[in-house]
């Protein structure tokens, strides 16, 4: 199975500044998906990060306040734009490689924003 | 009405006996079902998949679908102090491009 890794694990910022998260995956890919747990809630997908081209967004997301970027089948980051207290979750992303359709997720990256 | 609906809990089972989870999804499209673990603090982990009616076993867990009911289930034979932890269904409506909606899920805990 990959090895999925995310920086930063955890941050602490403040209001109005952004944060950028990367997602790597120590073997090529064929999906990848950003996904957000508040606290003590479950996962709500934010959008799936495509490869070379725009991502696709759930509703409720937009690409001014979480501009996603893939630029090869093993990277991608998300950011979190001009941040409120509200955007304190657990971002994640997952990924699916091979021929299966099965997501697998990364260790998370805790945001505080104060 | 919620996508994905998962009974909250707590729900509290002694050790060595058998957990019922049980999920129940709203859109009959829907294709591919899932269930992962989530211990506190960490990031959810897959237990099993299944896609087709029936029973699926891996090991101590069996997942349980019924497209006509719209339910998913999954039983945990032999329970073990290991297995408390937050299971989460999550449910995809299409293909793998597709990504999924996960009920809030349900909070299992073992009794020693």
């Amino acid at each position: 199975s990959a090895v999925i890794s995310q920086k930063p694990s955890r941050d602490i910022c403040q209001r109005g500044t952004s944060l950028t998260i990367q997602c790597q995956v120590d073997s090529q890919v064929t999906m990848m998906f950003w996904y957000r747990q508040q606290p003590g809630q479950s996962l709500t997908l934010i959008a799936t990060a495509n490869q070379g081209s725009e991502a696709t967004y759930e509703s409720g997301f937009v690409i001014d306040k979480f501009p996603i970027s893939r630029p090869n089948l093993t990277f991608s980051t998300l950011t979190v734009s001009n941040m409120s207290p509200e955007d304190s979750s657990i971002y994640l992303c997952s990924v699916v490689w091979g021929g299966g359709d099965e997501q697998y997720f990364g260790p998370g990256t805790r945001l505080t924003v104060t | 009405q919620k996508e994905v609906e998962q009974n909250s809990g707590p729900l509290s089972v002694p050790e060595g006996a058998i957990a019922s989870l049980n999920c129940t999804y709203s859109d009959r499209v829907s294709q591919s079902f899932f269930w992962y673990r989530q211990y506190s603090g960490k990031s959810p982990e897959l237990i099993m998949s299944i896609y087709s009616n029936g029973d699926k076993e891996d090991g101590r867990f069996t997942a349980q679908l019924n497209k006509a009911s719209q339910y998913v289930s999954l039983l945990i034979r032999d329970s073990q102090p290991s297995d408390s932890a937050t299971y989460l269904c999550a449910v995809r409506k299409g293909g793998g491009a597709d990504g999924l909606t996960f009920g809030k899920g349900t909070h299992l805990i073992i009794q020693p």
